[in-house]
């Protein structure tokens, strides 16, 4: 079993629909978690992190963690075209900084 | 991507030979990795950097190995590249969670 799941998608949706992406995780070691976006042939850039459970919203963005059932969420709220792209959720360790992700979910925003 | 730079951006090698891969920083951060990542399997850590000469390996650290002589460079090298290490690779930087910044990738193909 992996230790960070995502849901695979892809996912295709109309401008102005909300998305909701969903990881689950197994190794309670994990304290910070990430979501990135990655468009193609580049490197995955940093969307959101979060170390608690409960809410954090930025702009159209809103990442959910709920550690006790080991799971966290992001939702896009009036998606547009240019959120195409693929969606990967990151733990952390603390020590060293180092990420497990998830396997990623592609999302097409169709105009 | 600011600060942060891979070289080669792609490669074509054979079978058996020796490949190395550099990642060149100029944000003075302490922490470096190399990811790689895999249609299914998200990235992956390969091997990380917390200073210079200190090392230590990831996930998938097996046919590779790394080297850290200066702040700004860290090399990956496959002592005898094989098909199964085919794959876009990553280098990340990190001083914190802010700070967690991938470089464009190089994207090797062994033939």
């Amino acid at each position: 079993q992996k230790e960070v799941e995502q849901d695979p998608g892809p996912l295709s949706v109309p401008e102005g629909a909300i998305v909701s992406l969903n990881c689950t995780y197994s190794n309670s070691a994990f304290q910070y978690f990430m979501w990135y976006r990655q468009y193609s042939r580049k490197g995955p850039e940093l969307l959101m992190y979060t170390y608690s459970s409960g809410n954090k919203e930025d702009g159209r963005f809103t990442a959910q963690v709920d550690k006790s059932s080991k799971y966290i969420s992001l939702f896009i709220r009036d998606s547009q075209p240019s959120d195409s792209a693929t969606y990967l959720c990151a733990m952390m360790e603390p020590r060293y900084g180092k990420l497990t992700f998830g396997q990623g979910t592609i999302l097409t925003v169709h105009p | 991507d600011a600060g942060i730079t891979q070289s080669p951006r792609h490669k074509v090698t054979e079978t058996g030979t020796p490949v190395t891969l550099r990642c060149h920083q100029t944000e003075n951060h302490r922490y470096m990795y190399w990811y790689r990542q895999d249609p299914g399997h998200g990235l992956r850590l390969i091997h990380y950097s917390y200073g210079v000469k200190d090392t230590d390996k990831g996930e998938v650290s097996d046919g590779y190995s790394v080297s850290r002589s200066k702040t700004e460079d860290f090399l990956l090298t496959l002592e005898s590249a094989t098909s199964s290490q085919t794959s876009v690779y990553f280098c990340a930087i990190s001083e914190g969670l802010d700070g967690y910044t991938f470089g464009s990738g190089t994207r090797l193909t062994v033939v």
